[in-house]
């Protein structure tokens, strides 16, 4: 079935650690990327999207995200994490001609200080 | 802050109570999306609505009944529902539906069934 996969469930990283969380989808096709990030209690917010163009995109709070089509990966990182990003991070997909938004399982990201 | 707004955000039922969930947004959107989310779980798409009109319906059991009375409105609408309902319900816009605009959420209404 297709799908998108977030093989990391659970992250535990100490402050000024760098992160790396993998998304990877199986529709094949033009595809939208999208990574969403839930803080404790807040709602879904967008952290990055990428939908042509330059593959390495650059989100919000120093987040990137990297799209290689041919691992059909879209993954996240930063540099150097803070306390502050402890969250759950969602990555998510839609196809060109079928917008429904796909989401990952989603990766829990615990960073200690 | 979000610029969806869901209202209540918590709502305790019984199975045999009538409750709406309400969502509102002011940024002209016309595409509008109920998904419901379970602890640990993504959000999982109940209902499309573009232009007003339900697009799409992921075979959800007819105790939710969605509604859009105009284009920054969309309600809920919960009736006889099973404890297994019992779940954070999410609403979202976008820009358009068949468009790869990102969509905004709110905070969700915690659902909880006695």
């Amino acid at each position: 079935a297709q799908s998108v996969s977030q093989h990391n469930h659970h992250v535990i990283l100490s402050e000024a650690a760098s992160l790396e969380l993998g998304c990877n989808y199986s529709y094949g096709g033009t595809v939208n990327l999208f990574w969403y990030v839930q803080y404790p209690g807040q709602h879904l917010q967008l952290l990055l999207k990428y939908f042509s163009g330059d593959p390495l995109v650059k989100g919000i709070k120093g987040f990137e995200a990297e799209f290689i089509k041919s691992k059909f990966s879209f993954n996240l990182r930063k540099p150097s994490v803070q306390w502050s990003d402890t969250a759950e991070y969602f990555c998510a997909v839609t196809r060109t001609g079928f917008q429904k938004l796909v989401f990952g399982t989603g990766t829990r990201l615990l960073v200690s200080p | 802050d979000t610029e969806v707004t869901q209202t209540p955000k918590h709502l305790v039922m019984g199975m045999t109570n009538k409750k709406s969930l309400k969502c509102e947004q002011h940024m002209g959107h016309r595409a509008m999306y109920w998904y419901k989310q379970k602890a640990k779980k993504p959000p999982e798409l109940m209902f499309v609505y573009s232009y007003e009109k339900l697009s799409i319906n992921e075979s959800v059991p007819s105790r939710f009944s969605p509604e859009c009375p105009n284009s920054s409105l969309l309600n809920l609408h919960l009736h006889a529902l099973q404890p297994e309902d019992s779940a954070l319900y999410l609403c979202a816009s976008s820009q358009d539906w068949g468009s790869n605009q990102p969509q905004h959420f709110g905070d969700g209404t915690r659902l909880s069934i006695l």
